[in-house]
């Protein structure tokens, strides 16, 4: 079936390196994704949101690229910091609700 | 603004029984969606809220249920409750029906079943 996945579910970057986190999608009808973010014991916080009619987005210290032709979505983070560290969705609509993906967990080494 | 709330935060039911989580949307937001979200998966989308009608429903048995109060809060209801319901229960509001509108979510119910 159709669904949203992550190419890596740990990612490990040294503070004030870039970070990218990838994401397939295969409902080629999907028109609307979003980043989130979720720290432990807390819900998924809104990162950066991106139509289809966009190729890219960008937000504070944030960038989401959106490839349509290979179905692909990654985020950037500039400068990682310590507080980055969480687990990262991407979702995609579909329909009224938005179908997550597993999650990738970004480390922040000191 | 006040964001999301959802109480309680963690639950303890035993098999077979019912269970009410309740929720408070954003302020300005007239949707509610409800996701299930196991130990080290993403969110599972369960049913929306809009208007008070139920406006979307994912792959969930018709023990969930749920409701929208005219102030846009919301309950999910679970009856005969399973083992396999132990999750976080995470709600989220959004505007005009949610569709290409951000969710925003509360920080969960926390619902074991032993």
């Amino acid at each position: 079936g159709e669904s949203v996945g992550l190419h890596l579910p740990t990612l490990s970057v040294q503070e004030g390196d870039n970070s990218i986190i990838n994401c397939a999608y295969s409902n080629s009808a999907s028109d609307y994704f979003i980043w989130y973010k979720q720290e432990s014991g807390k819900g998924p916080q809104f990162i950066i949101d991106i139509r289809s009619n966009m190729d890219k987005r960008q937000g504070q210290r944030v960038t989401v690229l959106l490839n349509k032709t290979v179905k692909h979505l990654s985020l950037q983070i500039a400068a990682t910091q310590p507080g980055d560290s969480a687990v990262y969705f991407c979702a995609e609509n579909r329909g009224h609700d938005m179908r997550f993906g597993a999650g990738t967990r970004l480390t922040v080494k000191p | 603004e006040t964001g999301v709330t959802q109480s309680p935060t963690h639950l303890i039911k035993t098999r077979g029984q019912q269970v009410t989580l309740r929720c408070s949307s954003q302020s300005g937001h007239n949707t509610v969606s409800w996701y299930q979200q196991a130990l080290g998966q993403g969110p599972q989308f369960i049913f929306q809220y809009y208007r008070e009608e139920e406006n979307g429903r994912g792959n969930f048995p018709p023990r969930f249920s749920g409701l929208q109060f005219p102030n846009y809060s919301s309950e999910l209801n679970v009856n005969a409750l399973e083992l396999d319901d132990s999750a976080l229960y995470l709600c989220a509001s959004s505007l005009e029906g949610g569709v290409r509108s951000p969710l925003h979510f509360g920080n969960g119910t926390r619902l074991t079943v032993t």
